[in-house]
Parts: structure tokens; C-alpha cells; sequence
């Protein structure tokens, strides 16, 4: 079974700096999508960013990017020139793309922008 | 509708009393999943249906919990003889396909008193 695992239950930083947000997951598998989710507390689950594990680039979206180590299986989310709408719960998750799988979530960050 | 749609968005029910949840996937998605949210904590798979495939009920913690999904869209999560362990926000999300992720909708916050 996949595991997900985000070490930092919280993270701040200053608006209009740099955060990263850490994730590692288990797999046995080499074919996957590893995606990056944020919950504002209007709890609404908002898809951020996605990477394709068969791709070496790494995805960016806008102030979104992430850094892809697939040896590693490490996939952690950096934020550029945060700004107080970012403010939420990033969670990540892993699917396999064999057979009918479940997306796997992590635990969760927290984030919180200091104005 | 454009998104995932959930219904009630609160649900305040007394220990004991049955309570169903209502999720209207995106038009056309295959895949429609219920997690369940407790206070603070991350997302823990309920159920998940995939066509007309058998649905994984691999998740639901106990046999009070049980869903269908009728036509393969409107999908009703029931939950019988409420515990209060049972109150968390219940989300459901839907999908095309595996790697497009999956779009949620604003979930349902259930309390049990």
C-alpha cells in the first residue's frame, strides 16, 4: 500500500517570501501522479499542481513549483512571493496509475502567511 | 452543474438517528470517492466508485456506514445509528480519470449530539 508522509504539521512564513512544504511517500511502483492540495477554511479541496512520475520536469503552476525526486521519492511544494490567500491546509497525495487505486493523502500543513 | 455538489452542507443530527449524505458528481466523471475529515486531521478513503465496477468499500470503519451510487452519478453516503465519533466533514470528489486528480466539493459538516 502507498504511504504519504508531510513531516511539518506547520509552517509560516513572511508575505511575499519563499516556503517550501515537504513530502515523501512509499511506493513500489513506477508509474504514478503526485499532486498538492489546498484547503481553505472554506474547506473546499483545491487541486494546486500535479506531476506525472514518468515526467522529469518538474511541474510549475504561476507561483506554484515543486521539486521531484523520484529516487528520493520526495515531492515538495515551493511557494514564491507568498501572499495571504495561501493561507490554508496543503495536503499531499499520490495515485497509482494501475488498476482502480485511491489517491493517498499525507497528513497535511499548515500553512499561515505573515503579513 | 460545473462542480461537485454536496448536500446539506451541515447536518446536526442526535446520537442514534440515521443521516444520508447526498454528493452530485461533474457530469461524465467515472470515478467518485467519499473521504471522511475529522477536526484538524487529514483525509481518511471511505468509498470509491469506479463505473460499473464493484465499489472499493475497502474504508468504511463500520458496517453503519454504506453508500450507493444510482445511475452512476447521484451517489448517498447513509450513515446509521450516529455515534459521536462519527462527526467530521464528509467530502466527496469526483474524477475522469486517475492522473487528472480529483474535483471536490465543499463536503458536509456532520455533528453528532
Amino acid at each position: 500500500a502507498q504511504t504519504v508522509t508531510q513531516s511539518q504539521p506547520e509552517m509560516s512564513v513572511q508575505e511575499a517570501e519563499t516556503v517550501t512544504l515537504s513530502c515523501t511517500y512509499d511506493t513500489s511502483e513506477s508509474d504514478y501522479y503526485l499532486f498538492w492540495y489546498k484547503q481553505p477554511p472554506s474547506r473546499q479541496m483545491i487541486l494546486v499542481i500535479r506531476q506525472e512520475a514518468y515526467k522529469q520536469q518538474n511541474a510549475t503552476e504561476n507561483r506554484f513549483s515543486v521539486n521531484f525526486q523520484k529516487a528520493a521519492k520526495s515531492f515538495s511544494l515551493k511557494i514564491s512571493d507568498s501572499q495571504l490567500g495561501d493561507a490554508a491546509m496543503y495536503f499531499c497525495a499520490h495515485i497509482s496509475n494501475f488498476g482502480n487505486e485511491k489517491l493517498t493523502f499525507g497528513t497535511g500543513t499548515r500553512l499561515t502567511i505573515i503579513p | 452543474g460545473a462542480g461537485v455538489s454536496q448536500s446539506p452542507s451541515n447536518k446536526v443530527t442526535e446520537k442514534g438517528k440515521d443521516v444520508e449524505l447526498r454528493c452530485d458528481p461533474i457530469s461524465g466523471h467515472t470515478a467518485l470517492y467519499w473521504y471522511r475529515q475529522s477536526l484538524g486531521q487529514g483525509l481518511e478513503f471511505l468509498i470509491y466508485f469506479q463505473g460499473n465496477s464493484a465499489p472499493d468499500k475497502s474504508g468504511l470503519p463500520s458496517d453503519r456506514f454504506s453508500a450507493e451510487r444510482t445511475g452512476g452519478s447521484v451517489s448517498t453516503l447513509t450513515i446509521q445509528r450516529t455515534q459521536q465519533e462519527d462527526s467530521a466533514v464528509y467530502l466527496c470528489a469526483s474524477s475522469p480519470g486517475q492522473d487528472y486528480g480529483y474535483t471536490f466539493g465543499s463536503g458536509t459538516r456532520l455533528t453528532v449530539v
